[in-house]
C-alpha cells in the first residue's frame, strides 16, 4: 500500500515551453500533496504544499506563477512548469500524505531537462 | 521547521548491523521522527516513523531516547543494495511540511 506515481518519469523540452507533471496516489486518498525539487548531489527542497480543492502554499522564493500547482482530486496533483528555462532543469518529486502511517509517501520523481 | 543533523557519510561491511544517528535538539513536543531512504534518481522511500522509545518493523528499528533530542536508525545485516542516502526528519503529526537535511550517505562494502 501507499504507492505514489508520477508521470512522466523523464521529459526533455525546449526553452520557453511549458511542462506538466502528474502525481497520483494509487491506493489511498491524499488530502495533501507536496512538490519538491532536487539538484544533483543535493537534498530535497520543498517547493509547495497542495491541498485538495484549495490554492497551493508556496515556500519562500518559489514563484507561484512559474510553478502552477493544481490539486483537483484526492488522488491527483499536477505541477506545471511554465515558460521553462535551462535553470529549471532538475529532478521534481511529489509526495502524498496518508496511508497506514499517515506520513508522506513519495513518487519516483520526474527528470526535467530544458534545452 | 525543526532541523536535523546527521553525519555526512559512513561505510559499513556487508552483513553487519548499521546504526545511523540523527540529532534533533529542537524537537517539539508534538513532533514525530521519520526516516527515509533514497537511491540515486529515485524518490525517497519511507522506512520507519516513531515518537518515543523503540519502534520496529520488517526492515528497521528506530531507537529514541527519553529526551528525544536524537534518534538512531538500525538496519540489521545490511547488503550492498542498502547503499543509499538516509534522511531523518522531524515534524508534527498533522504538520505537513518537512525539511530535508543533507542526509547520510551510507556505503555498504563487500
Amino acid at each position: 500500500g501507499a504507492v505514489v506515481s508520477q508521470h512522466p518519469s523523464r521529459v526533455i523540452c525546449k526553452s520557453g515551453t511549458s511542462v506538466k507533471i502528474e502525481c497520483r496516489s494509487l491506493d489511498f486518498q491524499a488530502t495533501t500533496m507536496f512538490w519538491y525539487r532536487q539538484f544533483p548531489k543535493q537534498s530535497l527542497m520543498l517547493m509547495a504544499t497542495s491541498n485538495e480543492g484549495s490554492k497551493a502554499t508556496y515556500e519562500q522564493g518559489v514563484e507561484k506563477d512559474k510553478f502552477l500547482i493544481n490539486h483537483a482530486s484526492l488522488t491527483l496533483s499536477t505541477l506545471t512548469v511554465t515558460s521553462a528555462h535551462p535553470e529549471d532543469s532538475s529532478f521534481y518529486i511529489c509526495s502524498a500524505r496518508g496511508g497506514s502511517q499517515d506520513t508522506q509517501y513519495f513518487g519516483p520523481g520526474t527528470r526535467l531537462t530544458v534545452l | 521547521l525543526a532541523k536535523t543533523t546527521q553525519p555526512i557519510s559512513m561505510d559499513s561491511y556487508e552483513g553487519q548491523e548499521v546504526n545511523i544517528t540523527c540529532s534533533h535538539n529542537n524537537i517539539a513536543t508534538n513532533d514525530y521522527i521519520t526516516w527515509y531512504q533514497q537511491f540515486p534518481s529515485q524518490g525517497p522511500r519511507f522506512i520507519i516513523q516513531g515518537y518515543k522509545t523503540k519502534v520496529t518493523n520488517e526492515v528497521a528499528s528506530l531507537f529514541i531516547p527519553a529526551d528525544r533530542k536524537s534518534s538512531t536508525l538500525s538496519l540489521p545485516r545490511v547488503s550492498l543494495s542498502d547503499t543509499a542516502v538516509y534522511y531523518c526528519l522531524v515534524g508534527a503529526w498533522g504538520n505537513n511540511r518537512l525539511a530535508f537535511g543533507k542526509g547520510n550517505q551510507v556505503v555498504v562494502i563487500p
